[in-house]
């Protein structure tokens, strides 16, 4: 129990374009996911915390209309990064809370040419 | 604000070797606290946690103690081997609510020599 999966996977983009991620919560429902990020050989950074039916909470020094969160349902959280550029090629991460833990996705891996 | 420092790889060691990834924190309160595991090309796996001082937690072989007193973490196993290779995260969060953000460590990566 408590997976939680990502998709795509991979993802490759042009420089300018819009990708969204999903995150999902297979088997339980959770009102709190997380996104973050992980660049190379690096650690992960919160990017933002997203509760279903309200707005996200954005770490500081995240630009909230460029990482657009969307918690639609208590299974789904997706994340939209708008006008792609190289600098946002990274691994994005969801993890989401149920009975006390928090479960991590595998990741997507993003990179913008 | 709260941190959590553990100890620069990357970490080599020949199979059966003695382990210890050190991590140290600063909290206020008392916060849980955390392991992470990153196999390559993977998402990350909770490899055990402690949510009070003097709790041990353990798993697959690895143990890492709750030290309020040194506020540390650190991590050991007594004989490593090749399929714990991976990068390990000691992770910290501020209260006992899963729905709090979890704060991590830079990682530290162990490879391990057949």
């Amino acid at each position: 129990g408590a997976v939680v999966s990502q998709h795509p996977s991979r993802v490759i983009c042009k420089s300018g374009t819009s990708v969204k991620i999903e995150c999902r919560s297979l088997d339980f429902q959770a009102t709190t996911m997380f996104w973050y990020r992980q660049f190379p050989k690096q650690s992960l950074m919160l990017m933002a915390t997203s509760n279903e039916g309200s707005k996200a909470t954005y770490e500081q020094g995240v630009e909230k209309d460029k990482f657009l969160i969307n918690h639609a349902s208590l299974t789904l959280s997706t994340l939209t990064v708008t006008s792609a550029h190289p600098e946002d090629s990274s691994f994005y991460i969801c993890s989401a809370s149920t009975r006390g833990e928090q479960y991590f996705g595998p990741g997507t891996r993003l990179t913008v040419t | 604000g709260d941190s959590v420092t553990q100890m620069e790889g990357p970490v080599t060691l020949s199979e059966e070797a003695f382990l210890t990834i050190n991590c140290t924190y600063t909290a206020t309160g008392y916060p849980s606290l955390f392991w992470y595991v990153q196999y390559p090309g993977e998402g990350l796996q909770l490899l055990l946690k402690a949510t009070k001082a003097d709790d041990k937690g353990s798993n697959k072989g690895f143990e890492a103690t709750y030290r309020k007193e040194t506020t540390s973490f650190h991590l050991e196993k007594g004989s490593v081997q090749v399929s714990d290779s991976a990068v390990y995260f000691c992770a910290l969060r501020g209260d006992g609510s899963s729905a709090s953000k979890i704060i991590f460590g830079s990682g530290t990566r162990l490879s391990i020599r057949p």
